[in-house]
Order: C-alpha cells, then structure tokens, then sequence
C-alpha cells in the first residue's frame, strides 16, 4: 500500500523558534496534501490543504502566517510553525491524496511537537 | 460543515464482550463516503473501512462488522468478542467529492482483561 513518512517524529523546540515537518509520499505522487493538528484527547482538525504548486488553503481560524505551508514537489510537503509558542505543542499529522474521486487518501505517523 | 457525530466519548467492556461505536453523519450530498479508522497509542491512523453512499450493504471483517443505514444517517461499527489490543480511539469520518475527510470526535474504547 502507499507510504506516507513525516519528519521528525518527535520535535521539542524552545518558545519562539520555527520548526519544520516534513511530509513525504514515499511510493506515489500526490496532488494533494493536507495537515491535520490533534490535540490530547480530542480529533483530527484540518488545518489546511495543499495542491502541488499552489499556496495552501487554511481553514478558517488557522493563522497562515504562523503556520507556512509549502508544496513544492508531488512528494513532499512541508509545514512550518513559525515563533512556536507552548500552545502550539500538539500532534500534526498530514495526509497525501492520490487518484481520482473516489479518492485514497493516507496519512503519515505524525510528528509530536512540544513547545517549552 | 456537514458533521460526524461520535456520540460515545468513551466505552469500556471486558474482553470477550462485544462493542458498537456509533457513527452519525449530515450530508447534502447524493454520494459520498465514510470511513471508519484505528488510532492506537502509537499515534498513526489505520484504516478500516470506506463505505459508498450507494452500497448500503452491510460488511464483516473478521471480528470487525459494520452497518450503514442511510435511512437514519448512520454508519455504526461493531467489534465481535473485543480483544485488549482493540483498546484505541476509533474515528468515523465522511468526505464527498473533492472535499477533505472530516472526522468525529472520536470514541476510545478500553478493552479490558
């Protein structure tokens, strides 16, 4: 089946510095991505959508300027917390798309980030 | 936002028993597609079952069982004889079209020896 990796697995960071996540489709190319921030205890919120090529689509309440979306290629996609705070400590999962409707869409292992 | 509702925030059962987690959702949509998926305390989602909107049949996997009613919106997961290792939290989620998955709240199901 298809592979989705993230990178890192686990982060710690100090309050005000940037992290990257990596995202990668390890057997197959995606058109689109997304990422997905989970909180303890609580479900999957969709934070925004990335097409290959394109700026990302932010879901309403998600600040695109903290959280940078970047899509450069059919296999990689990156999000970057930018100034973390410890209110961004969560679990970020992304998720690649592949096919057409009805689509297959399979997420990575998540990336835990704690914030300190 | 079309929603999925995951009315049980938590269940617990001794193993051996049988469990059903609910699954209720709202759609607009004529067709679309609902998903049942594992998070164990790993972290990362497995998947279990996507279902179509015009296939109202019902499915068995093993212990697993599913049922979907489109009459009362519902798409309800059923585990035969629970085992410890089914201890997880099991999301319902549904997507139409080109839009992303959207998930419940989630239920976490502790399966106890």
């Amino acid at each position: 089946g298809a592979v989705v990796s993230q990178h890192p697995s686990w982060v710690i960071c100090k309050s005000g510095t940037s992290v990257k996540i990596e995202c990668r489709s390890l057997d197959f190319q995606a058109t689109t991505m997304f990422w997905y921030r989970q909180f303890p205890k609580q479900s999957l919120m969709l934070m925004a959508t990335s097409n290959e090529g394109s700026k990302a689509t932010y879901e309403q309440g998600v600040e695109k300027d903290k959280f940078l979306i970047n899509h450069a290629s059919l296999t990689l996609s990156t999000l970057t917390v930018t100034s973390a705070h410890p209110e961004d400590s969560s679990f970020y999962i992304c998720s690649a798309r592949v096919g057409t409707i009805p689509y297959e869409q399979y997420f990575g292992p998540g990336t835990r980030l704690t914030v300190t | 936002a079309q929603k999925v509702t995951q009315a049980q925030t938590e269940i617990s059962v001794v193993e051996k028993e049988d469990v059903t987690l609910d699954c209720v959702y709202e759609t607009r949509d004529t067709t679309y597609y609902l998903f049942w998926y594992k998070q164990p305390p790993s972290g990362e989602l497995v998947f279990l079952i996507r279902r179509n909107s015009f296939d109202e049949q019902n499915e068995i996997s093993g212990r697993y069982s599913w049922n979907f009613q489109k009459s009362t919106s519902s798409f309800n997961f059923t585990i035969t004889a629970s085992q410890v290792v089914d201890s997880a939290v099991y999301f319902c989620a549904r997507h139409s079209g080109n839009t992303p998955l959207v998930f419940g709240k989630g239920t976490r199901l502790s399966v106890i020896a």
